[in-house]
């Protein structure tokens, strides 16, 4: 199961752009990275999901190399109710079997 | 359908007592996951369901939890003789899978389970 590594904490301020950067070296050919939002006491929820080069959503963007040993999700101008953890897995058609990890405590500061 | 539904969303047991925990996935998906939570450490896998079969369970799911789905829809989850380090947010989640590729998991709030 490939291993991912980010950012314990980031902080910003209302209106930038932020990008968490997630590390995933093991990444397998059929694996897909996607990446999760979680609020206190709810559930993580789904983001963004990619395979290689660009994917861009209403919420969000994710940016993936060609070597796919890495991956950046973009926020485009972050709000304060972005303040959340935000989460990278890799998976491949078993589902969700990798461990979350401790995930990226974004702080969106007025 | 509104999603992923649990019960209870909290619960607090005394040690020793047996637990059970009910999640409600979104219908069509075929795919069911449980994940346990503790405060500031992200989700850890248990247990998955690909319809009513279970087909992997994680190390931390010892003897004394057991998951079933008996007809492919709702699943349960049975802590026995709970013990303090049972405490913890129990999550699960749904999907889709299709041709080995798995749409996005919808989560559900989740039960807290405190052990006094």
């Amino acid at each position: 199961l490939a291993k991912t590594t980010q950012p314990i904490s980031m902080d910003s301020y209302e209106g930038q752009e932020v990008n968490i950067t997630c590390s995933h070296n093991n990444i397998a050919t059929n694996d897909y990275i996607t990446w999760y939002q979680q609020f206190p006491s709810q559930g993580p929820r789904f983001i963004i999901q990619g395979y290689k080069t660009k994917v861009t959503n209403e919420v969000a963007s994710l940016f993936i190399p060609a070597d796919r040993k890495s991956s950046t999700l973009s926020l485009p101008r972050v709000s304060l109710s972005d303040t959340a953890v935000y989460y990278c897995l890799v998976e491949g058609t078993g589902g969700f079997k990798t461990i979350f990890g401790a995930g990226t405590r974004l702080f969106v500061k007025a | 359908d509104t999603g992923v539904s649990q019960d209870p969303r909290h619960k607090i047991t005394k040690r020793g007592q047996n637990v059970t925990f009910r999640c409600d996935p979104i219908s069509e998906h075929n795919r069911l996951y449980w994940y346990r939570q503790t405060l500031g450490q992200g989700p850890e896998f248990l247990t998955y369901f690909q319809n009513e079969a279970q087909l992997e369970k994680s190390r931390l799911l010892s003897d004394r939890f057991s998951a079933e789905r008996p007809k492919g829809s709702f699943s349960t989850l049975e802590i026995q003789r709970t013990e303090q380090g049972d405490s913890a947010m129990y999550l699960c989640a749904s999907s889709l899978s299709t041709g080995g590729r798995n749409t996005e998991a919808f989560f559900g709030q989740g039960t807290r389970l405190t052990v006094v």
